[in-house]
């Protein structure tokens, strides 16, 4: 079975602390992705990797840096955490092959900045 | 560019009703990937179902069933017989064949009543 882990499940955080979110996972899978989930705004994607040291914007890339040194860990940086920040923030990867793989993801990580 | 849409906000039934959860997408690939996830309250997305576009049998699994037609541009989802344990945010995905990122739908929220 695929297996995404994501360190922290709850993490409560203050306004300017930096913040990371760290990601493996143990299917040899190339591409690994960020998302945060919000009420009504469903899944966005913050950052993509497709190979290790490479990155790629998502849809709202802004506040957020990634790091990805190794090809199993993907990690997410808020350099200086906001409130509107608050959020679920999900995992996930995906082998890219031939054949287009599915997407897995990992529990998620419910992150509050007060 | 991509898009996928769940035009039903939430859903709700009683234990034993059938219910049919819909899904319309846009893209101008001719080879791309359609999925369906639940997300239970606990938060994790759970991968059900990958169908490819040059793919359109219906699928069944239980009492899960996948009816797809690119004739309207739908993969829409079927529970039989629902049960409480249904009860999650089902969440509807495309991928197109040369990219990496998956676009989500915004989501249906199932609630089933005992």
């Amino acid at each position: 079975d695929v297996k995404v882990t994501q360190s922290s499940r709850y993490l409560v955080k203050r306004t300017g602390e930096k913040v990371f979110l760290e990601c493996v996972q143990d299917m040899d899978h190339e591409n690994m992705f960020w998302y945060r989930q919000d009420p009504g705004l469903g899944l966005r994607l913050i950052y993509f990797s497709y190979d290790v040291k490479m990155k790629e914007k998502g849809d709202i890339p802004e506040g957020y840096s990634v790091s990805r040194e190794k090809k199993e860990r993907f990690s997410l940086i808020l350099e200086s955490a906001s409130t509107n920040q608050t959020s679920m923030y999900l995992c996930a990867s995906s082998f890219e092959g031939r054949l287009k793989n599915t997407i897995y993801f990992g529990e998620g990580s419910w992150l509050t900045v007060v | 560019a991509q898009k996928v849409t769940q035009a039903q906000t939430e859903i709700s039934v009683v234990e034993k009703e059938d219910v049919t959860l819909d899904c319309v997408y846009e893209t101008r690939d001719t080879t791309y990937y359609l999925f369906w996830y639940k997300q239970p309250p606990s938060g994790e997305l759970v991968f059900l179902i990958r169908r490819n576009s040059f793919d359109e049998q219906n699928e069944i699994s239980g009492r899960y069933s996948w009816n797809f037609q690119k004739s309207t541009s739908s993969f829409n989802f079927t529970i039989t017989a629902s049960q409480v344990v249904d009860s999650a945010v089902y969440f509807c995905a495309l991928s197109e064949n040369y990219g990496q990122n998956f676009v989500f739908g915004p989501g249906t929220r199932l609630s089933v009543l005992p």
